[in-house]
């Protein structure tokens, strides 16, 4: 399996820009997780899905951050409109279950910056 | 990926010797907890876990120490090797309904050859 594929690797942008990042779990994985990563704050959950239907978004920073996951294949997070306090790492991951031993794989990260 | 950077506690270990890694956990109710390791221009990858009804958990070369009465969490790792030189986080899982994920703010490790 490739792993969890997240696209683009690198996203530069303007402040008001829409920015959306790409998300493609591994297969057969039935939870999707986005998090976002600072050096001020480190890791953090933004909103998760369950068989694709998000279950968590108490994460999310605000109106401007949605996230969608249309199948079982593929999720975006759009950000509109971006602000530069939006920059930063956003990580993909996946798993089969949520439970002990549940492992979450990650993607490589979206690298966002806004200008 | 970019971790946690300039601001982050800082292990330096030689070749060959043992690292332990520490993390200071915040919820009592966590049911378990997990260890990743996150390489630069990597996500994190999973290490290792262990249940809050545990105390230790060995894994390849890595043990998992758990103690609940002071809320602390410890990865040990030995013989520690070049490769093992990244940024290493603690994550508590809380079951709320669904589950929780808070992580840790890392510790950096150089391993010195």
């Amino acid at each position: 399996d490739a792993g969890v594929i997240q696209s683009p690797r690198h996203e530069v942008t303007e402040m008001g820009q829409e920015v959306t990042l790409r998300c493609k779990p591994i297969s057969g994985h039935d939870y999707l997780f986005w998090y976002r990563q600072t050096m001020m704050r480190g890791l953090e959950l933004l909103i998760y899905f369950n068989n694709n239907v998000p279950i968590d978004d108490s994460g999310m920073p605000e109106d401007r951050f949605s996230a969608k996951m249309p199948n079982a294949s593929f999720s975006t997070l759009k950000i509109q409109p971006s602000e530069p306090r939006d920059s930063a790492v956003y990580f993909c991951a996946s798993s089969r279950g949520q439970g002990f031993a549940d492992t979450q794989y990650f993607g490589p990260g979206t690298r966002l910056t806004v200008l | 990926g970019e971790s946690v950077g300039l601001h982050l506690p800082t292990l330096s270990v030689q070749e060959g010797d043992n690292s332990i890694i520490n993390c200071a956990y915040s919820n009592s109710a966590s049911d378990y907890f997990i260890w990743y390791k996150q390489e630069s221009g990597k996500g994190p990858q999973f290490i290792i876990d262990i249940r809050s009804n545990m105390d230790k958990r060995q894994g390849q070369r890595v043990t998992v120490l758990l103690n609940k009465t002071v809320k602390h969490l410890s990865l040990q790792i030995a013989a520690t090797q070049p490769g093992d030189s990244a940024v290493y986080f603690c994550a508590e899982i809380l079951r709320t309904g669904g589950f929780k994920t808070i992580f840790g703010a890392g510790t950096r490790l150089f391993v010195k050859a």
